[in-house]
């Protein structure tokens, strides 16, 4: 079974650009989430969606950033007009739906911004 | 409001000694799930062991237990026989349910970074 795949492993932008991070869930996983993490920190939520709905965006900046998780296909965080504050490790995880069951992790997302 | 706090930024333990990461939780929810993953310095979030609240019994997963002690409000990690591979950044999680749904986001706290030594 695959887990938890992300892309790009490495992502760089420049100022002012837009950069797209793509999740596939584990194979039966419906449920998805966002979270970053800053050196030296824990990670911090971000998003949680379902398919085609997001259920908790209260971890999100209101502007700027976005989430989806459609029907067919990956689920894509995008960060429109990047700035130097947004470099960062994102990870996302899935899980099903069952309250014993963790929250997978892919191997993250390193965005740096130039 | 839900909050996990580790208390220890750096742990050194020797091969084949047994070493405690501490963990504590707060929340006024009665339902919840506690979580300790492992974050090699390659940065990927390896899942351990999961303990539930209402699980009377303390969960072990192989050379991995939780110390589980919910009037304290403690759950804290216990690794046997530290092996040198073990040397990794260790964050306990809390999850609560989401507006009556089982599931939520995770709650981490800032993590551990356990050495372990020849």
């Amino acid at each position: 079974n695959a887990g938890v795949m992300q892309n790009p492993r490495h992502l760089v932008r420049r100022r002012g650009q837009e950069a797209r991070l793509r999740c596939s869930p584990m194979k039966g996983h419906s449920h998805v989430y966002w979270y970053r993490q800053l050196p030296e920190e824990g990670l911090k939520f971000m998003v949680y969606l379902q398919k085609e709905n997001i259920i908790d965006e209260s971890g999100m900046p209101k502007e700027r950033f976005s989430a989806e998780f459609p029907k067919e296909g990956p689920s894509i965080l995008r960060i429109q007009q990047v700035v130097r504050g947004d470099s960062a490790a994102y990870f996302c995880a899935s899980s099903w739906d069952r309250r014993d069951q963790p929250q997978h992790f892919g191997d993250g997302t390193r965005l740096s911004i130039l | 409001a839900q909050k996990i706090t580790q208390t220890q930024p750096g742990m050194f333990v020797q091969e084949k000694e047994a070493v405690t990461l501490d963990c504590t939780y707060d929340t006024s929810d009665q339902s919840y799930g506690l979580f300790w993953y492992k974050q090699p310095s390659s940065g990927e979030m390896i899942f351990l062991i999961y303990q539930g609240s209402y699980d009377e019994q303390n969960a072990t997963e192989g050379r991995y237990s939780l110390n589980f002690q919910k009037a304290r409000k403690s759950a804290n990690l216990v690794i046997s026989a530290s092996q040198l591979g073990d040397s990794a950044m260790y964050f306990c999680a809390m999850r609560v349910a989401y507006r009556g749904s089982t599931l939520g986001r995770l709650y981490f706290g800032r993590g551990t970074q356990l050495t372990v030594w020849p």
